[in-house]
């Protein structure tokens, strides 16, 4: 079964601090994407990486960063986070045809 | 730009009966995926089913199934004899397909309640 891994399921942060999520995926997939949902605006795309190394904004990349060093992990940083960043981060990887979640991060920033 | 739109907040089916969810779409994209997924209240995404834009036949995997009509723009999904564990939030979704293309759309999502 493909398997994509989020390092937490629940995490509680202070206002300004860095925030590292981690997600790694096992089946060699190329693109990679970070979401967050929030209630009554669904889903929105924060970052997306089609390859190692590289990376494109999504709908609201304001206030955070991606990383991509090796093909199976995909890191989302908030550089200092703040309280409106509290929400649940959903990272998914996919090729065509199949697409997989991990199993979120709800994130509070106090 | 891609769009998707999911018209029904909310819908309820009774047990063992069949239900469609509907789900338009919006992309100058001439190729480009559709899927649809799973949320239970414990979070996760459940990927369910992918149908490509150059597909001739319509999607099926298990109970569910897709009314794929690239015409109209609309990839509706078909729950066949709905069980209690189907109720959930389910999203479409839409990604295209070219090599650095992997931004994806979703819609707002549907509760499905399942009545027994």
């Amino acid at each position: 079964d493909v398997k994509v891994t989020q390092s937490s399921r629940y995490l509680v942060k202070r206002t300004g601090e860095k925030v590292f999520l981690e997600c790694v995926q096992d089946m060699d997939h190329e693109n990679m994407f970070w979401y967050r949902q929030d209630p009554g605006l669904g889903l929105r795309l924060i970052y997306f990486s089609y390859d190692v190394k590289m990376k494109e904004k999504g709908d609201i990349p304001e206030g955070y960063s991606v990383s991509r060093e090796k093909k199976e992990r995909f890191s989302l940083i908030l550089e200092s986070a703040s309280t409106n960043q509290t929400s649940m981060y959903l990272c998914a990887s996919s090729v065509p045809g199949e697409a997989f979640f991990g199993q979120g991060t709800r994130l509070t920033v106090v | 730009a891609q769009k998707i739109t999911q018209t029904q907040p909310g819908m309820f089916v009774q047990e063992k009966e069949a239900v469609t969810l509907d789900c338009t779409y919006d992309t100058s994209d001439q190729s480009y995926g559709l899927f649809w997924y799973k949320q239970p209240s414990s979070g996760e995404m459940i990927f369910l089913i992918y149908q490509g834009s150059y597909d001739e036949q319509n999607a099926t995997e298990g109970r569910y199934s897709l009314n794929f009509q690239k015409a109209r723009k609309s990839t509706n999904l078909v729950i066949s004899a709905s069980q209690l564990g189907d109720s959930a939030m389910y999203f479409c979704a839409m990604r295209g397909l070219t090599t650095n293309a992997g931004k994806s759309t979703f819609g707002d999502g549907t509760t499905l309640t399942v009545k027994p």
